[in-house]
């Protein structure tokens, strides 16, 4: 039982190439998330998904595109990466009709620059 | 309307000390209040969560104090160890989805 693992680690990308990064869950959960991180802004939600095949707009959703074509995986991508793109990217899921305390489960990160 | 404000930005402590991190909140519809503990190069961990009903819930060390009038709880940790050195991140949620408000987080360092 891995939990959240995400694909690749570490990426550097140079301005305007395109990238994607995975993000799988072997926990059967309905709810996916794509958060960036940043220094002193916490964790903002650039799209989530209620399931597969639907997915929807968070906060900061500008400039990347998701696909949610199975349930256990959720894909980010950058289509033209910008140096404003560069984030620690985390991926989380969390279990439909879950206990209203129920927690959301973070992957470890992918560390990205873009150049 | 969505923002949920935290503070400090950074505290330092000694062992044994009682850091306390306060999170403020503006959208009353808010019905989740989760804090979540995140190690360097780690992901994000839930540490304990609390709904508007309750006005404290307390886990181990660590406690949740919420004030619903002032829109606003915070979070205490009694007896603070060294590895409790971390990031702390409040967050507010609304509804089913579950899509988190995250505050700007406090970077705990705690003296042995």
């Amino acid at each position: 039982n891995a939990g959240v693992t995400q694909t690749p680690k570490f990426r550097v990308l140079k301005t305007g190439q395109s990238m994607t990064l995975l993000c799988a869950q072997d926990m059967n959960h309905e709810y996916m998330y794509w958060y960036r991180q940043d220094p002193g802004m916490g964790l903002r939600l650039i799209h989530y998904s209620v399931g597969e095949g639907t997915t929807a707009k968070g906060e900061v959703p500008d400039g990347y595109n998701v696909s949610r074509l199975k349930k256990q995986n959720f894909l980010l991508g950058l289509e033209s990466a910008a140096p404003s793109q560069t984030s620690v990217y985390f991926c989380a899921s969390f279990p439909l009709g879950g206990t209203p305390l129920a927690e959301q489960f973070f992957g470890p990160g992918t560390r990205l620059t873009v150049l | 309307q969505q923002q949920v404000k935290q503070s400090p930005q950074s505290l330092i402590v000694q062992k044994g000390g009682i850091p306390i991190i306060n999170c403020a909140y503006e959208n009353t519809a808010f019905d989740y209040f989760p804090w979540y503990q995140q190690f360097p190069g780690k992901g994000p961990a839930l540490l304990i969560a609390i709904r508007p009903d309750v006005s404290e819930k307390k886990e181990g060390r660590f406690t949740i104090s919420f004030n619903k009038s002032a829109k606003q709880f915070s979070l205490h940790i009694m007896d603070s160890q060294p590895g409790d050195s971390a990031t702390y991140f409040c967050a507010a949620s609304r509804g089913a989805t579950y899509k988190y408000i995250f505050g700007t987080g406090t970077r705990l360092k705690v003296l042995a």
